[in-house]
C-alpha cells in the first residue's frame, strides 16, 4: 500500500512564499492526481488543489500544486503569505485501492 | 450553492452503534458520490470510504470492513454512515464530501459530526 508523507511542519513571514511537500511511498506519485485541503482550526476541510494542480473556483491564485517525479512527491506553494493562511494543509491521493491522506502540515505564519 | 449539511453530535457508550446523515443540496445527487472522512481529536484525516449517489459498489477502507455501512435515499438526498460495535478511539469528527469518482478527491465537505464514545 502507498504511504503518503509530509513535514509536521513549516513556518514562514507574512509575504513570504512557503512550500509544503507530499512525498509518496509504495507508487508513483503520477500514477493518480494529488489532492490538497486546508483545515483552519475548529473547521472542516476545504478544497485548496485537485488534480495536481487545479484550483476551484474562488480558491486565490496564490496557492498552487505541482508534482516531481524526480522525488515522487507533491507540492503545495502558498505565494503572499498571509496569516489566514495560518492552518493545516493536508495531501490526499489513491493507490488504486485505497485513498490515503498525509499526515498533515501545520504551517504557521509568523 | 451546493451544500452538505451533517445531523447533530452524539454519544454513545462502547458497543453501541451510530449513524450519521449528511443532506445534500444544490446539485444532482445522483451524478456524485459522497466520501467519509474522520478526525480523532488533535489526529489527522482518515478515509472510511466512498459510496456512489445511486448505491452500489461501495468502497471502504479496509480497516473499517465489517463494521461501517454507507448508504444513500435517492429521494431524499441523503447520504448516511453506520458504525458498529463503537470503541473509545471512534471518538472522532466524522465529515461526508461530495466525491465524483472513487479517489478523485472531494471538492466540498460538510460541517461535521462529533461522535463521542464513552462510558
Amino acid at each position: 500500500n502507498g504511504l503518503l508523507t509530509q513535514p509536521r511542519s513549516v513556518s514562514g513571514s507574512p509575504g513570504r512564499t512557503v512550500t509544503i511537500s507530499c512525498t509518496r511511498s509504495g507508487g508513483s506519485i503520477a500514477s493518480s492526481y494529488v489532492q490538497w485541503y486546508q483545515q483552519r482550526p475548529g473547521s472542516a476541510p476545504t478544497t485548496l488543489i485537485y488534480e495536481d494542480n487545479q484550483r476551484p473556483s474562488g480558491v486565490p491564485d496564490r496557492f498552487s500544486g505541482s508534482i516531481d517525479s524526480s522525488s515522487n512527491s507533491a507540492f503545495l506553494t502558498v505565494s503572499g503569505l498571509k496569516t489566514e493562511d495560518e492552518a493545516d494543509y493536508y495531501c490526499q491521493s489513491y493507490d488504486g485501492n485505497n485513498v490515503m491522506f498525509g499526515g498533515g502540515t501545520k504551517l504557521s505564519v509568523l | 450553492q451546493v451544500q452538505l449539511v451533517q445531523s447533530a453530535a452524539e454519544m454513545r457508550k462502547p458497543g453501541a452503534s451510530v449513524k450519521v446523515s449528511c443532506k445534500t443540496s444544490g446539485y444532482i445527487f445522483t451524478n456524485f458520490g459522497i466520501a467519509w472522512v474522520r478526525q480523532a481529536p488533535g489526529q489527522g484525516l482518515e478515509w472510511m470510504g466512498w459510496i456512489p449517489g445511486y448505491e452500489s459498489d461501495t468502497n471502504y477502507a479496509q480497516k473499517f470492513q465489517g463494521r461501517v455501512t454507507m448508504t444513500t435515499d435517492i429521494s431524499t438526498s441523503i447520504a448516511y454512515l453506520e458504525l458498529r460495535s463503537l470503541r473509545s478511539d471512534d471518538t472522532a469528527v466524522y465529515y461526508c464530501a461530495r466525491e465524483a469518482v472513487y479517489g478523485s478527491g472531494s471538492d466540498y465537505w460538510g460541517q461535521g459530526t462529533l461522535v463521542t464514545v464513552s462510558s
